[in-house]
């Protein structure tokens, strides 16, 4: 069975410092993993994933997260926070091999202040 | 544009009734799912099918059902054994019936609430 934890409930950033969401999983062999945004009353919009080939992955939004294996993560980051960045933020892990569903982490608010 | 349609946005029940929420797609995927979503609990998997005529319980099925008789449409019905269905309901799909490597597209919601 996969898991995944997100530290952290809450997040919050001044406009312009660096954004840091962390994510550690838990599964048998390397995942497949994603990170999802949500705004509010709205539903979940791929950020980035990385399945196989370089551990640094870009996504939109000027977003990036790196793979660890050694380390079981997949931080996102973001090197200056606009204020439209405030939203909720998923990781979520899927099995790399056969049919597998997601396992979402239970999410982190991102808060920027001007 | 493709995308996933989610009806209503904003649905009340009363004790005892049950209640479908409606799905959409029109990106030609073969896989959708449903999901539910409390506040800090994450989203957590209710149903999903891989094709059509075909569906497996999620996580925590218990007090809903659903069909899949077309591909383009995966109703949830939130039955009245379902004792606390007040959340917000997120419908996905994704390309393929299988592989773990293809993001999942959501609606933008069904919001459950008890009268």
């Amino acid at each position: 069975a996969q898991s995944v934890t997100q530290l952290g409930s809450h997040v919050s950033v001044s406009e312009g410092a660096l954004v840091l969401l962390r994510c550690n999983y838990s599964s048998s062999v390397p995942p497949y993993l994603f990170w999802y945004v949500q705004y509010p009353n709205q539903g979940l919009q791929l950020l980035l994933k990385y399945t196989t080939g370089a551990t640094l992955v870009k996504g939109i939004n000027g977003f990036e997260a790196e793979f660890k294996k050694s380390e079981t993560s997949f931080h996102l980051t973001k090197p200056s926070a606009h204020m439209s960045d405030a939203a909720e933020y998923f990781c979520a892990v899927s099995a790399p091999r056969g049919y597998s569903t997601l396992t979402f982490g239970k999410g982190t608010m991102l808060l920027v202040s001007p | 544009d493709g995308g996933i349609t989610q009806s209503p946005k904003y649905l009340f029940r009363k004790e005892g009734q049950n209640v479908t929420l409606s799905c959409e797609q029109n990106l030609n995927h073969d896989a959708m799912y449903w999901y539910r979503q409390d506040p800090g609990q994450g989203l957590r998997l209710i149903y999903y099918s891989q094709i059509v005529n075909d569906f497996q319980k999620g996580d925590i099925a218990e007090g809903y059902s659903v069909s899949r008789e077309k591909k383009e449409s995966f109703p949830l019905t939130v039955t009245s054994a379902q004792k606390n269905p007040t959340a917000f309901y997120l419908c996905a799909s994704s390309i393929g019936s299988g592989g773990g490597n293809q993001p999942q597209h959501f609606g933008d919601g069904t919001r459950l609430s008890i009268l």
